[in-house]
C-alpha cells in the first residue's frame, strides 16, 4: 500500500530552526512536495524534489533520499506566521498526490 | 506566477440545491485539475480528476452523479454539487496543473459549503 509517516504535532520556538521528517512507501516514485497549509485555508505549494538532495529557497530547505523514502523540511528563522501544517505529498507512478495528516508546527514566543 | 482562483469561497444553500463552484488557471495553462475535499483537522480527500475535453476520473466511493465535474477549457473547471445535503458541508479546494515546476499542483483558494 502507500502510505507516509509525518510527526502529528511539533512545538518550536520563535527564531529557531525546525525539521520535519517524512518517510514515504509508494507505489512508484516521481518526486515529493510539500506544500504549508495554515488553519481554514488551501496549501500552498514550498518544495518539490525528485533528486537525492538538498533544494533551499529562502528560509525553507527541502532533503531527499529516494532509496530510504525519506524527506525533510528545514524552516530556519522561525516566525510567528510559520505556525501552520506542513504536508508532505510523494507522487506516485501515475503522477498522483499522496496525502497524508501532515505535521501541525506550533512555534512559541 | 501560478495563480488559482476560485468562486465563490462561501456558500450557504438549503438542502436540495445545486451548488457551482468555479476554478480557474489564471496565469497558466492547466492541462489537469483536481478537486478535493478536506473536513475539519482531516487530511485532504482527492474527489477526481478532470482534464481537458475529457470526461473526469472520480476515486472510488465519489457519486459521480453526485459531484458533476466539467473541464471545458484549459483554465476553467467547474464542480457542481447536485441536490446537496447537510452531509455534503465541507471545504471544497480545486488545484491545477500546468505551470512549473511541471508536475506542481497549485491549489485555489477553496470554497466553504454548508448546507443547513
Amino acid at each position: 500500500g502507500q502510505n507516509i509517516d509525518q510527526p502529528t504535532e511539533m512545538t518550536a520556538t520563535e527564531g529557531a530552526i525546525v525539521q520535519i521528517n517524512c518517510t514515504y512507501q509508494t507505489s512508484g516514485f516521481n518526486g515529493l512536495f510539500w506544500y504549508q497549509q495554515h488553519a481554514g485555508e488551501a496549501p500552498t505549494f514550498l518544495s518539490y524534489n525528485v533528486l537525492d538532495g538538498l533544494e533551499e529557497k529562502g528560509r525553507f530547505s527541502s532533503f531527499l533520499s529516494r532509496s530510504k523514502g525519506y524527506s525533510y523540511l528545514l524552516l530556519k528563522e522561525l516566525q510567528m506566521k510559520d505556525s501552520a501544517s506542513y504536508l508532505c505529498a510523494p507522487m506516485d507512478s501515475n503522477y498522483q498526490l499522496i496525502w497524508g495528516a501532515g505535521t501541525k508546527l506550533i512555534i512559541k514566543p | 506566477g501560478a495563480v488559482v482562483s476560485q468562486h465563490p469561497s462561501w456558500v450557504i444553500c438549503k438542502s436540495g440545491t445545486s451548488v457551482k463552484i468555479e476554478c480557474r488557471s489564471l496565469d497558466f495553462q492547466a492541462t489537469t485539475m483536481f478537486w478535493y475535499r478536506q473536513f475539519p483537522k482531516q487530511s485532504l480527500m482527492l474527489m477526481a480528476t478532470s482534464n481537458e475535453g475529457s470526461k473526469a476520473t472520480y476515486e472510488q466511493g465519489v457519486e459521480k452523479d453526485k459531484f458533476l465535474i466539467n473541464h471545458a477549457s484549459l483554465t476553467l473547471s467547474t464542480l457542481t454539487v447536485t441536490s446537496a445535503h447537510p452531509e455534503d458541508s465541507s471545504f471544497y479546494i480545486c488545484s491545477a496543473r500546468g505551470g512549473q515546476p511541471q508536475e506542481t499542483q497549485y491549489f485555489g483558494p477553496g470554497t466553504r459549503l454548508l448546507v443547513l
